[in-house]
């Protein structure tokens, strides 16, 4: 069956600090790949998703970024966070139907 | 663009029915999904549809009409652990998920 890995859990970080935010698909290939950010009371937000290896289409302009180095991995970056960048993200896959999500990363900056 | 409307709170008892509107403005349309999500926690998947009419499964139950660019999701019997919020989403044109604000259903004993 298929399992989608995030990491960390929580995190507290420094405005101006970098960020990785890691994510992993097992048992399946060639998935589509997305980043959300849910803010405090807030709808789902996609940031970044990914239909392949080194594809990333970006849908809101920010100071972060996405790369997809191998089919199964999915990393969110930052150089410099915002105290607007906390929320929680969650990252998710799909093979053409519904998305399933990890467990999110909820990110606060400080 | 996108534009996904519901409600922003609901309360109801325990063993009541509730029903969540949602309705949707989309550039092109691939299918409408209902997810649940517990407070702290990530959407889990509820129901999916892309013809109209209603789908049944258990409890709960969704409905679309693409016509109207409305659906609903209804929950019945309500438990105690229904208390969560429903989120609405619309897959667009683009095969991408767009949602909805969400919908905090408080269930009370």
């Amino acid at each position: 069956s298929q399992t989608i890995h995030q990491w960390p859990a929580t995190l507290v970080q420094p405005v101006g600090s970098p960020l990785s935010l890691e994510c992993t698909v097992e048992g399946t290939s060639n998935p589509n790949l997305y980043w959300y950010r849910q803010a405090a009371g807030r709808g789902l937000q996609l940031l970044f998703y990914s239909v392949g290896i080194g594809q990333i289409s970006s849908e809101v302009p920010q100071n972060l970024s996405a790369s997809r180095p191998q089919d199964r991995q999915f990393i969110l970056s930052s150089k410099k966070l915002l105290l607007s960048d906390s929320g929680f993200y969650l990252c998710a896959w799909s093979s053409g139907g519904s998305l399933a999500f990890g467990s999110g990363t909820r990110l606060t900056v400080v | 663009g996108q534009n996904i409307d519901q409600p922003t709170e609901m309360t109801a008892t325990e063993g009541a029915i509730v029903q969540i509107n949602c309705t949707y403005q989309t550039s092109g349309f691939n299918g409408l999904f209902w997810y649940q999500q517990h407070a702290g926690e990530a959407p889990t998947f509820l129901s999916y549809n892309v013809l109209d009419g209603l789908e049944e499964k258990g409890r709960f139950s969704s409905f679309l009409s693409r016509s109207k660019g409305y659906s609903y999701l209804l929950l019945k019997e309500l438990q105690m652990k229904d208390s969560a919020s429903y989120l609405c989403a619309v897959k667009n044109e683009d095969y991408k998920l767009s949602f909805g604000a969400g919908t905090t259903v408080t269930v009370r004993a």
